[in-house]
């Protein structure tokens, strides 16, 4: 079955970017999107068709996908995104999710 | 605006079976393809299954493949989700989530409701 990796961490200062990356064979010739999740929340849709944003998501979240990962970018990063966040792809009809990347802003 | 609330979770006994349920609003509920994803205490997301808009395609995590049945009615803006045979396992909250573009074979989920929780205990 189809597999997606992430880190399990990423810590960021205030106001950098920060780069949270989602591995997967071939990934690149698929389609991967993002979660934010915080805790004790619903999952949010950040980013979709590798790189749109759905509205009312800030400018500052943008995505890409090449080769065998997608990426996650947040610019100026906000306190208010630390979260998980999970990269999701779907292979056959079967919908695939990353383990998830916790961001830390400090 | 788009609303999503599941229903029927609870605490059940290992090997027992439990019917979950979601209600939709705020959409046109038969044209729109719906997942069931869950989340183990501490844990990631794990998608269980996708219903199509006219519910003819379903589609199964292979945790649950041949223990859980998705199904809707379109009549009624609801979907729901079977689970037999439950274990220790299947304890989660399971959320239910809208497909943005079934049509086009495109699966992300673009709305989510609160989720309902599960735990498999004796």
């Amino acid at each position: 079955s189809y597999e997606l990796t992430q880190p399990p961490s990423v810590s960021v200062s205030p106001g950098q970017t920060a780069t949270i990356t989602c591995s997967g064979d071939k990934l690149g010739h698929k389609y991967a999107c993002w979660y934010q999740q915080k805790p004790g929340q619903s999952p949010v849709l950040v980013i979709y068709k590798d790189s749109e944003r759905p509205s009312g998501i800030p400018e500052r979240f943008s995505g890409s996908n090449s080769g065998n990962t997608a990426t996650l970018t947040i610019s100026g990063t906000q306190a208010t995104d630390e979260a998980h966040y999970y990269c999701q792809t779907w292979d056959s009809s079967l919908v695939v999710f990353g383990g998830g990347t916790k961001l830390t802003v400090l | 605006q788009v609303q999503l609330v599941e229903s029927g979770g609870g605490v059940v006994q290992p090997g027992r079976s439990l019917r979950l349920s979601c209600a939709a609003s705020g959409f046109t509920f038969s044209t729109y393809g719906m997942h069931w994803v869950r989340q183990a205490p501490g844990k990631g997301l794990e998608w269980v299954a996708v219903i199509w808009y006219d519910g003819d395609n379903k589609y199964y995590g292979d945790s649950v493949k041949g223990r859980f049945i998705i199904s809707r009615d379109n009549s009624k803006n609801m979907m729901y989700l079977q689970m037999n045979s439950l274990t220790a396992e299947d304890t989660a909250v399971y959320f239910c989530a809208r497909d943005y573009d079934i049509f086009n074979g495109y699966y992300w989920l673009d709305y989510w409701g609160q989720g309902t929780r599960v735990t498999v205990s004796s």
